[in-house]
């Protein structure tokens, strides 16, 4: 089992639903990361949350807003999402700031379908 | 038209032989690089890592090369197993600056082992 769980598992949202995606960790980290996995396209970095601050917004559109109450939470929120937007949605989780990189560890994901 | 999902590269390998993936990087001031395996609905799980001062670095049954000069890693499983069936995928990460890793993934190879 992942250190890193996600709920739920599976989402089919119609596109003017608002639902939201959870995601925590049980590692001790700092840092917390959405990434989307699609079909054409390789993984795209969306969110680093480290500390809970946002230390990076990948050009992500509105319609997608994340929140860490704390650095063991966060969530992706949803609201009025494309057709194009159905994917996988990956949390994942790193020990954070530090001069070394260290690796992130993956949940196993929210697969999205929007209708 | 219909859409296009991305194509990956396949390896097929016998079961007991041994497995090299190979991957092209994109940055040269990339210091630090993962290989990840993703099996069929779960996320991407942590193999082995390298950072840039070293050329080659061993796990178990896994071999990770680092040629720095033609920006290019490779992946070495011995005796390859059926369980080893997966995507696999190379990430990169630039100099850790204080803040969270910030890794750039490939598009992936996808390894059938056959009986």
């Amino acid at each position: 089992e992942t250190g890193v769980t996600q709920t739920p598992r599976h989402l089919v949202m119609g596109m003017t639903n608002k639902k939201s995606l959870k995601c925590e960790q049980h590692l001790g980290h700092n840092a917390m990361y959405w990434y989307k996995q699609s079909a054409k396209k390789p993984l795209e970095l969306m969110f680093v949350y480290n500390f809970k601050e946002q230390t990076e917004n990948n050009s992500v559109p509105s319609r997608f807003s994340p929140e860490c109450p704390n650095s063991s939470h966060l969530f992706l929120h949803l609201h009025t999402l494309q057709p194009e937007d159905s994917a996988l949605y990956l949390c994942a989780s790193s020990q954070g700031s530090g001069t070394i990189s260290s690796p992130l560890h993956f949940g196993n994901g929210t697969r999205l379908t929007v209708t | 038209g219909e859409s296009v999902g991305l194509h990956l590269p396949t390896l097929s390998v016998q079961e007991g032989d041994n497995s090299i993936i190979n991957c092209a990087y994109s940055n040269s001031a990339s210091d630090y690089f993962i290989w990840y395996k993703q099996e069929s609905g779960k996320g991407p799980q942590f193999i082995i890592d390298i950072r840039s001062n070293m050329d080659k670095r061993q796990g178990q049954r896994v071999t990770v090369l680092l040629n720095k000069t033609v920006k290019h890693l490779s992946l070495q499983i011995a005796a390859t197993q059926p369980g080893d069936s997966a995507v696999y995928f190379c990430a990169e990460n630039l100099l850790n600056t204080g803040t969270a890793s910030k890794l750039t993934f490939g598009t992936g190879t996808r390894l059938q082992v056959t009986l």
